[in-house]
């Protein structure tokens, strides 16, 4: 089992819509967990960090399962200016490293 | 305006050929990074440093030098650069370990 395990996807999504995804991790022990988004080729952004009551940003919102190991993001109401690629990290070993996902492509489409 | 840089963005070199790809933030982080990104591996982290003179190994350091002798500086070095080395690259700073992390624009490195 990976680390941190993302879907790759696309998921293409319709304009307006609400999309979910999941990122899974592999240590219980886990205490730092983010999102990031990446557009094609440039650098990664931090998005939101995912506190363990859940947290929101405008349409964005982050939660986190510890039972069942990973988090999620749901974005609603989505944009075209959406569409990018979003990795999570997070901390799976005992040290000071934050190790991450290989992202979820999402495609908003018009 | 805080930033992370890193210099040259783009680099085409032959195998065995000596370069270091510099890596300069300006918000007083202690905590640095540097990672690799493939196409469907995601960012591997090669070196990470937790404060000047402190460096660690990350997941793929070989064939990877890194030093920290000023804070706001993290340059890394190939020695003997090798294809398989040909990757995106990108250098990252946070306050503290485990913290936000805040990334430059990348560094395209083509090594034939």
């Amino acid at each position: 089992r990976k680390e941190v395990e993302q879907d790759p996807g696309p998921f293409n999504v319709p304009e307006g819509a609400t999309v979910a995804f999941n990122c899974t991790y592999s240590n219980s022990a886990s205490q730092s967990f983010f999102w990031y988004r990446q557009d094609c080729r440039k650098e990664p952004k931090l998005l939101m960090s995912v506190y363990s009551s859940g947290n929101e940003d405008g349409r964005f919102t982050a939660q986190l399962n510890r039972a069942s190991q990973y988090i999620s993001l749901l974005i609603r109401d989505s944009k075209l200016s959406d569409s990018a690629t979003y990795l999570c990290a997070v901390n799976v070993k005992s040290n000071y490293q934050l190790i991450w996902g290989a992202g979820t492509k999402l495609i908003i489409k018009p | 305006e805080a930033q992370v840089t890193q210099n040259p963005r783009y680099l085409i070199t032959v195998t065995g050929k000596k370069l270091t790809v510099t890596c300069s933030q300006n918000m007083n982080h202690e905590y640095m990074s540097w990672y690799r990104q493939d196409p469907g591996l995601g960012l591997r982290q090669i070196y990470y440093s937790m404060n000047v003179e402190v460096t660690d190994k990350g997941d793929v350091p070989e064939g990877y030098k890194v030093s920290r002798k000023e804070k706001r500086n993290f340059p890394l070095i190939l020695e003997s650069p090798s294809p398989n080395q040909t990757s995106l690259y990108f250098c990252a700073s946070s306050a503290l370990a485990l913290h936000e992390q805040y990334f430059g624009p990348g560094t395209r490195l083509t090594v034939t």
